[in-house]
């Protein structure tokens, strides 16, 4: 089955403790993103990239970081998280993140404490 | 930067009306417009794209209309069901190679029955 998994699905942290949020996909996409969701302010993109080792900055990149060692997985790392982090955080493929459909991973909710 | 204006951020109808929301964009150069679905709770969906060739573009009751010299596009629902209600975000593409999308903030339609 084509599909977008995250990891974990929920997780609650303490302000400064470095984490990781996993993404892979099975589809060969080129392309993958980082999004974050907060009430009334949409999905704001944290980072991007278009191929294997290429990365560009969202909209909202401060405070994280990503890497694209493989084609099939974008791990968004957040170095030491505070309380305005929290959120509600998406992964996303697509052929051609321009050009074509973007499919959302299931998401993954973050509380930082 | 290019961004994407949608409008309104909250719409409410009753069951069988109709439902428009507006996007504007700022890059001349965008040729890809999606718009996704998000229901409570879940990851967005891709309901119907549009490409810059093309002025409008049907899925039963489903339309999206791009005027490109205007530099806007619109989501249309006819014969609204309960099932409708959602969050709905409207996208455009970054210039012509860059190959990413910048999304709107979202509309929340609630179709009352």
């Amino acid at each position: 089955e084509a599909q977008v998994t995250q990891n974990p699905r929920y997780l609650i942290t303490v302000t400064g403790k470095k984490l990781t949020v996993t993404c892979s996909q099975n589809m060969n996409h080129e392309y993958m993103s980082w999004y974050r969701q907060d009430p009334g302010l949409g999905l704001r993109q944290i980072y991007y990239s278009m191929n294997v080792e290429v990365t560009d900055k969202g909209d909202v990149p401060e405070g994280y970081k990503v890497s694209r060692k493989e084609k099939r997985n974008f791990p968004l790392i957040l170095e030491s998280p505070s309380p305005n982090q929290t959120s509600l955080y998406f992964c996303a493929s697509s052929l051609d993140g321009g050009m074509y459909e973007q499919y959302f991973g299931p998401g993954t909710r973050l509380t930082v404490t | 930067g290019e961004n994407v204006e949608q409008h309104p951020s909250t719409l409410s109808v009753q069951e069988g009306d109709s439902a428009v929301i507006k996007c504007t964009y700022s890059d001349s150069a965008s040729n890809y417009f999606p718009w996704y679905k998000q229901e409570l709770g879940k990851r967005p969906q891709l309901i119907i794209d549009i490409r810059s060739n093309v002025g409008e573009k049907k899925d039963q009751r489903i339309a999206v209309t791009l005027n490109k010299t205007a530099k806007h596009f619109s989501l249309h629902i006819t014969e609204t069901q309960p099932e409708d209600s959602a969050v709905y975000f409207c996208a455009a593409s970054v210039g012509r190679s860059q190959g990413n999308l910048i999304f709107g903030k979202g509309t929340k339609l609630s179709v009352k029955p």
